[in-house]
């Protein structure tokens, strides 16, 4: 069972049509989320780390929100630079060494 | 300048061969990583080294062993490469376990 799922798998919006990915989570004893973006032929780059419910966070368009079972991430009026992979990730007690859990991601498209 | 960088970026190997790849961070963590990102992009942990202490993902072939000279080098060794290593392999680290993780650029492998 993932621990750890993304939502939807791909998106296409258009430029500067708002939306929000979806990053929910089974594990208990949840210590940070993390959210990263991914650009093809690159490693993951560091957008946001969440750690308690209620938690919000922004850099430029973006904003990460988070609950109890899920995150958010909200893209307002998105670019067409901001076309890439949203990597979501987890760190738990029930891990025991604390490593971070990816989603699988979602491919995020926008159109000019 | 480069925080965590990762030789060589692109490799291509015959089935059977042995190959390292090599991982420095000038960061001044005192925890790294080996992730495997496979066809379907998706993140997986490998090993996670923090203060000496090696922690092994009992998924890993005991062809792969991670090998660290000092906190901020970490290689990845392969013996007898097969089909399935064919991925691409990142390395990172992280001040403290769990905390956030800053990837490198990633090094394509290829085993023909």
């Amino acid at each position: 069972e993932d621990q750890v799922t993304q939502s939807p798998e791909a998106l296409r919006l258009q430029e500067g049509e708002s939306s929000s990915l979806n990053c929910s989570y089974t594990v208990s004893g949840l210590r940070g989320l993390f959210w990263y973006r991914q650009d093809p032929g690159k490693g993951p780059e560091f957008l946001f780390t969440l750690y308690s419910a209620g938690e919000e966070k922004e850099k430029e368009r973006l904003k990460a929100t988070l609950t109890k079972k899920e995150s958010f991430l909200h893209i307002t009026a998105p670019k067409p630079e901001d076309s890439a992979t949203y990597l979501c990730a987890v760190s738990y007690s029930g891990a025991g060494s604390y490593q971070l859990t990816f989603g699988k991601g979602t491919k995020l498209s926008v159109i000019p | 300048d480069t925080a965590v960088s990762q030789t060589p970026k692109y490799l291509v190997t015959q089935m059977g061969n042995d190959k390292s790849i090599k991982c420095e961070q000038n960061l001044g963590h005192d925890t790294m990583y080996w992730y495997k990102q496979d066809s379907k992009k998706f993140l997986k942990i490998m090993f996670s080294y923090n203060n000496k202490e090696l922690i092994i993902n009992e998924t890993v072939p005991n062809r792969f062993s991670p090998k660290s000279p000092d906190k901020a080098h970490l290689n990845l060794h392969i013996n007898s490469l097969e089909l399935g290593d064919s991925a691409v392999y990142f390395c990172a680290s992280s001040q403290g376990l769990g905390n956030t993780i800053y990837f490198g650029e990633g090094s394509w492998l290829t085993v023909v």
